[in-house]
Formats: structure tokens, sequence, C-alpha cells
């Protein structure tokens, strides 16, 4: 396994504009989380995906904020009209549907400020 | 809704010192429950787990044991190092017939600092 990978590691953007983050899970993964990660708190769940398909968002993903898995095999989730309470750090997770062993695999995450 | 509540930190040890980082939890159904580690620098990494009550997750010598009586999770370990200092949170997984199937509940971390 090559583990989960996030792009980019970092992003400054200002007010107003839209952003991208990227994710690509472990490669027989077919589950696929994305949570945010305020300063001094412990990450929040905001969608989840089986395959290419959105199963689950949290109410803390407002309309401003889109997440796709096409093929089922990467994903990205947009911000648009970026505010400052959207800085944060962006964690994506993997894990395998099959068995019963729940572990969810961690990126490295995107850090996104907004100016 | 689920939720996990996790002692205030930060918490500040000498090497060899007892740890406990207490965990509590609120959830429907039949919770699985975590603890992850996060060293500085990286990403968040499963430190060890527990599926059904009175399991003991252990990784690392560091130890948990799934109480539902008391919905708690104490992450304990008998002597720690310079190198655990870290970010340690506690989650739950929904169990099926539960509010947050699938998806993890993080508390708010503790962060560790262990002195030589």
């Amino acid at each position: 396994d090559t583990g989960v990978s996030q792009d980019p590691r970092h992003k400054i953007t200002k007010r107003g504009q839209n952003v991208t983050f990227r994710c690509d899970p472990i490669s027989e993964h077919n589950r696929l989380y994305w949570y945010r990660q305020t300063l001094g708190q412990g990450p929040e769940f905001l969608t989840y995906f089986q395959n290419e398909a959105q199963l689950e968002k949290s109410r803390l993903l407002s309309d401003r904020f889109s997440a796709e898995r096409p093929k089922g095999s990467f994903s990205t989730l947009e911000i648009q009209r970026t505010e400052q309470g959207d800085s944060a750090m962006y964690l994506c997770a993997s894990r395998n549907g099959q068995g019963k062993t729940y572990e969810q695999y961690f990126g490295p995450g995107t850090r996104l400020t907004v100016t | 809704g689920d939720s996990v509540t996790q002692m205030e930190g930060p918490v500040t040890l000498s090497e060899e010192a007892f740890l406990t980082i207490n965990c509590t939890y609120t959830a429907t159904g039949y919770p699985s429950l975590f603890w992850y580690v996060q060293y500085p620098g990286e990403g968040l990494q499963l430190l060890l787990k527990a599926t059904k009550a009175d399991d003991k997750g252990s990784n690392k010598g560091f130890e948990a044991t799934y109480r539902k009586e008391t919905t708690s999770f104490h992450l304990e370990k008998g002597s720690v190092q310079v190198s655990d200092s870290a970010v340690y949170f506690c989650a739950l997984r929904g169990g099926a017939g539960g509010t947050s199937y699938g998806k993890l509940t993080f508390g708010q971390g503790t962060i560790l600092t262990v002195h030589p």
C-alpha cells in the first residue's frame, strides 16, 4: 500500500475564491471519508463515499461545499466562495469495505488558509 | 447524536511515568472504539481499537478497555517515553442501528508531552 495521498498539502487563498482538493485513497479501498479539523479540535466528519456514491453528508457541509468521486477511485472536495471560517485542515481517509476491520487510514491532510 | 469527551489537556509527564487519558462516550447501538495518535508533522494513525464490550485493545505498550457500563475507553501506558509525545484522539464508530454508522466521531484530542 502506498497510503492515502492528498494534494495540495497547503493552500492559501483569498476570501471569495474557489479551491479544490484531491484525495487518492489506498487502491483497493472502496470507502472514502472527508473530515475537517480546526486548531485544537478533533476531526469532524464531512462526507462519505462508497465507491462513487455519496451516501452521507454532514450538516457542516454547506451549499458551498461539494465532493465527488466520479470513478470510485480518487475524490475531490471543492469549496466555493471561501470564507475565513473555512480555514482548517481537510483530511481524507479510506478503508476496505470487506471484512470487519473498520480501520480508516488517513492521509496527511490539506491545510487551507483563507486570508 | 454520538459524542466523545476526552480529559482536558495538555498532559506533561516525565519519562517512565504512568499515563492515563480519560475518554467517555455517548452513542446509540453498539459502537466500536478507537484511539488515534498524531505525531508532530504527521497524519493520524490508529493506535488501538476495541469492537465490543470488555475488549482490550493494545499496541506499543498502550492499552484501553471498552467499558460499556461506564461508557469509557481510557488510554493507559505504564511507562511513557519521550517518543510518545503526540496528540491522542479517542474516537467511536457507530454500530449498526446507531446514528453515526460508518463515520468516526472524535474527541477534542489530548496533547501529551514527555520530558527526559
